[in-house]
């Protein structure tokens, strides 16, 4: 698998359910982060996470991050139908201060009324 | 909230012919990125330039490619003489930080004939 993939690839559910995508990457990281894209559109940066923590949350976002495992997972609660979007990891490794973002395939969203 | 911006939203060009993307980052951010999506694709990184000059380069981004900031506002991206294949919705990012949160603008969507 590349750095940064995604599963489910596409995903459906009703509103109300929560939707739980997971990531997962190959090589050290400093940071990953998680950001969301409407068709077409530009990316919104969701919530970061660095390497020496385990669990972050953001509202009805929940992250978690298994450094041993190489693994993400971004949890919505209460999906609604606007958060119908894409959804990418991204991997950030702070190379002499600079932190070039490896972003993975996504998970296509759907939430349904 | 302070956002980044970019024009123009949508470049039609010949190929061959020269392009300039400009972006403003958020005013307080220090460092700066160029990435590209092509239809379809992945997210990936172009440039990260801070403090003047560039931090890292990728593969991609070769000799037709160049990045500037002309004054203490604006960061362009040049494409010197576009190809078919440099058809792409381009984005740039700032961050305060390296290790920090990169905020997006809302892509310049570039069309090579």
């Amino acid at each position: 698998s590349q750095q940064g993939e995604e599963d489910p690839q596409a995903l459906s559910i009703q509103e109300g359910e929560n939707a739980t995508m997971n990531c997962s990457y190959k090589t050290s990281i400093n940071n990953l982060q998680w950001y969301r894209q409407n068709s077409g559109r530009g990316l919104v940066h969701l919530i970061l996470i660095r390497s020496n923590e385990r669990e972050k949350h953001s509202g009805r976002l929940r992250v978690t991050l298994d450094t041993s495992k190489k693994s993400s997972s971004l949890l919505i609660t209460a999906s609604r139908a606007a958060d119908t979007a894409s959804y990418f990891c991204a991997t950030g490794l702070n190379p002499g201060g600079g932190n070039k973002l490896t972003f993975g395939t996504g998970t296509q969203l759907k939430v349904e009324l | 909230e302070p956002e980044v911006t970019q024009t123009p939203s949508h470049q039609v060009t010949q190929m061959g012919q020269e392009v300039i993307l400009r972006c403003v980052p958020i005013s307080n951010h220090l460092y700066f990125y160029w990435y590209r999506q092509i239809l379809g694709q992945k997210v990936e990184f172009l440039v990260s330039f801070y403090n003047n000059e560039i931090s890292e380069k990728s593969e991609i981004f070769d000799d037709q490619f160049s990045v500037e900031r002309p004054d203490g506002s604006n960061f362009t991206l040049k494409i010197r003489s576009t190809k078919l294949e440099d058809s792409a919705m381009y984005f740039c990012a700032s961050s305060r930080r390296g290790g920090n949160e990169q905020f997006f603008g809302p892509g310049t969507r570039l069309t090579v004939l």
